[in-house]
């Protein structure tokens, strides 16, 4: 079965730069989730999307922003890069008023320099 | 708001049960669940349980649910060598507009010894 897709895998960056990173949901899945996950840390939520409307805010950097397309995929950019910032980004799917359990990709490893 | 608590860590021995436990505060989760990490690699869901339900199994994983004390625990039957991984307890319900958003504990790492 499909599963979320995320691109790139592994991203390196140095500081004050961009980035973009890019999800793809489980077909039909129409709502889409962003979480952050520092070494050593539990995943900690973003953002998320539902009908390519923001549907909840979490602990989103103002430098960060995300929007989720026509065809249901999501990007999440990122601006002026902080050390901070490597993580791993997780995106997750979910159909909402189904089962609604959400699916997680296997993540993008960020890392700024 | 959500607040889900774990141990940090738990060590077994090949073949024995593991019991991971979880402690959750809000009240209006819908669903719980069990998430694996193993290193490097992206959370796996291993299983869940819905908040009316007390039990669930699924082949060597039991998930028990006590909703009046918040308690959510798996247990591991014939733990393996490949059962090493960060296990993360989650919920998720009660957020605005019925988007399921999920809350993460912050995880237990279950390391079994051959």
């Amino acid at each position: 079965a499909a599963g979320v897709i995320q691109s790139p895998r592994h991203l390196i960056k140095e500081k004050r730069e961009t980035a973009t990173l890019k999800c793809y949901p489980i077909p039909r899945h129409d709502t889409v989730y962003w979480y952050q996950q520092g070494p050593g840390q539990d995943p900690q939520f973003l953002i998320s999307f539902y009908e390519k409307m923001q549907s909840d805010k979490g602990s989103i950097p103002d430098r960060f922003s995300a929007q989720q397309f026509s065809d249901y995929h999501s990007e999440l950019n990122m601006s002026s890069l902080e050390l901070g910032d490597s993580a791993l980004y997780f995106c997750a799917s979910s159909l909402t008023g189904g089962n609604e359990k959400l699916f997680f990709g296997s993540g993008t490893q960020l890392s700024v320099l | 708001g959500e607040d889900v608590e774990q141990s940090l860590f738990l060590s077994v021995r090949e073949g024995d049960s593991s019991v991971i436990n979880c402690t959750y505060t809000d009240s209006s989760s819908t669903y719980l669940y069990w998430y694996k990490q193993e290193p490097g690699a992206g959370l796996q869901l291993l299983t869940y349980i819905f908040s009316n339900m007390d039990m669930k199994q699924d082949q060597r994983l039991t998930v028990l649910l006590n909703k009046k004390d918040k308690h959510l625990s798996l247990r591991i039957a014939d733990t393996q060598t490949g059962d090493s991984a960060i296990y993360f307890c989650a919920e998720s319900g009660g957020s605005s507009g019925g988007y399921q958003k999920v809350t993460f504990g912050t995880g237990t790492k279950l390391q079994v010894i051959p």
